[in-house]
């Protein structure tokens, strides 16, 4: 069964970091780009960043940009998201999703991890 | 990174038809048939719905179904039942900026 599963999230402080990790199983995860998308409270999914299926490329959305690193373990069949320098606005449900072949979409989605940042 | 934009609600009455816009531009939706919408019942993962405009992932509902024109591309619910009350959203690929999502759409079974 294909499953993606986040975990990490929590209550962090503004100015704080987190790591956010998303395993994967019942599919070949090297083999597939991965991204982490967002959904604030009260708003809509954000994209956040992606990630090639070998890691050679990583791209961020503008609001996380310098701040966020995104990174996979293929040999763990993991997928991280490094969050420092977390604000407000950063508190939000983040989903792992994974790439859909040549179509540019997410076709397998975690159930997500909160992250709230909070004084 | 501007997102699509999406109305915020459509209501329909079971058994109607319902259409969804999301309208974007020259550089993401308009140049790419890389259009995708999702489902979100809150509190549960997204459901990728339909992919590449227009395409049914393997099982959906053939309920669903998407189409574009130019800069504005439309996901259509026929038969609508209460099951599909949730949050729809457009997402496109663009260059800039890889991907974009719409505002999102709460639809509202009456």
């Amino acid at each position: 069964q294909v499953q993606l599963v986040e975990s990490g999230g929590g209550v962090v402080q503004p100015g704080g970091s987190l790591r956010l990790s998303c395993a994967a199983s019942g599919f070949s995860f090297s083999s597939y780009d991965m991204h982490w998308v967002r959904r604030a409270p009260g708003k809509g999914l954000e994209w956040v960043a992606s990630i090639r299926y070998d890691g050679s490329n990583k791209y961020y959305a503008d609001s996380v940009k310098g701040r966020f690193t995104i990174s996979r373990d293929n040999s763990k069949n993991t997928l991280y998201l490094q969050m420092n320098s977390l604000r407000g606005e950063d508190t939000a449900v983040y989903y792992c999703a994974k790439d859909r072949v040549s179509s540019e979409a997410f076709d397998i989605w975690g159930q997500g991890t909160k992250v709230t940042v909070s004084s | 990174q501007s997102a699509l934009t999406q109305p915020a609600s459509v209501s329909g009455s079971p058994g109607q038809s319902i259409t969804i816009s999301c309208t974007g531009t020259s550089s993401d939706v308009g140049r790419y048939d890389y259009v995708s919408w999702y489902q979100h019942h809150p509190g549960k993962a997204p459901k990728l719905i339909i992919y590449e405009v227009s395409n049914r992932p393997s099982g959906f509902s053939n309920r669903f179904s998407g189409s574009k024109s130019g800069n504005t591309a439309s996901l259509t619910i026929s038969g609508l039942q209460a099951e599909d009350e949730a949050d729809y959203y457009c997402s496109s690929y663009t260059r800039s900026t890889v991907r974009v999502f719409g505002g999102g759409t709460k639809v509202t079974v009456l």
